[in-house]
């Protein structure tokens, strides 16, 4: 099982939107709407931001959406502000009941 | 409050074994999937191990198939891992985590407990 492929590093400017992508395969992102996305601060647990594709539990802000399309699963997030600067993982159901997470993205607000 | 406490974390030799826990509170422990989830310093999340509510299910990934055993005992409130054959990529954080497994979704996670497998 391989990790879903994210870039290592985005960046940008407070108010500014970016997107991170989560790519998979068939076997997973490409077959099944559970992909969610986890943010992780520097020393901290991660905390879910998106779940089933696109769906935000409560309490996070809806400057965060998520999307799919084929076997590529995105994060966006608008009017960046300092506090988004962090980790984030997606995470998808794969087939054979397992979980495979993606590398990693680190988030630089600059 | 919701909390998850993770314990029994060490350093531990090569081809040596520990024991987990993770203390639940705030919550029907009994009526929640759990799984473990670990880092490697430095590194991404790396989905360990998956428990239903009743312990009916279970499902481990590739990398610890037949060396880790996950268990829970809801009239504790409490999860564990035991862990056998332990390697040196075997070090982490380990975090236990509830899991709506239909949703998949991980919405309550412990502080994290680290394992470090070294000689």
């Amino acid at each position: 099982q391989s990790a879903l492929t994210q870039p290592a590093s985005v960046s940008g400017s407070p108010g500014q939107s970016i997107t991170i992508s989560c790519s998979g395969t068939i076997s997973d992102v490409g077959s099944y709407n559970l992909v969610s996305w986890y943010q992780q601060h520097p020393g901290k647990a991660p905390k879910v931001m998106i779940y089933e594709v696109s769906k935000r539990p409560s309490g996070v802000s809806n400057r965060f959406s998520g999307s799919k399309s084929g076997n590529t699963a995105s994060l966006t997030i608008s009017g960046l502000q300092a506090e988004d600067e962090a980790d984030y993982y997606c995470c998808s159901y794969a087939s054979s009941s397992t979980i495979i997470f993606g590398g990693g993205t680190r988030l630089t607000v600059l | 409050e919701v909390q998850l406490v993770e314990s029994g974390g060490g350093l531990v030799q090569p081809g040596g074994s520990l024991r987990l826990s993770c203390a639940a509170s705030g919550f029907i422990f009994r009526n929640y999937n759990m799984n473990w989830v670990r880092q490697a310093p430095g590194k991404g999340l790396e989905w360990v191990s998956h428990i239903s509510s009743s312990s009916s299910t279970i499902y481990y990934a590739d990398s610890v198939r037949g060396r880790f055993t996950i268990s829970r005992d809801n009239a504790k409130n409490s999860l564990y891992l035991q862990m056998n054959s332990l390697r040196d990529e075997d070090t982490a954080v380990y975090y236990c985590a509830r899991v709506d497994w239909a949703s998949l979704v991980f919405d309550v996670w412990g502080q994290g407990t680290m394992l470090t497998v070294s000689s």
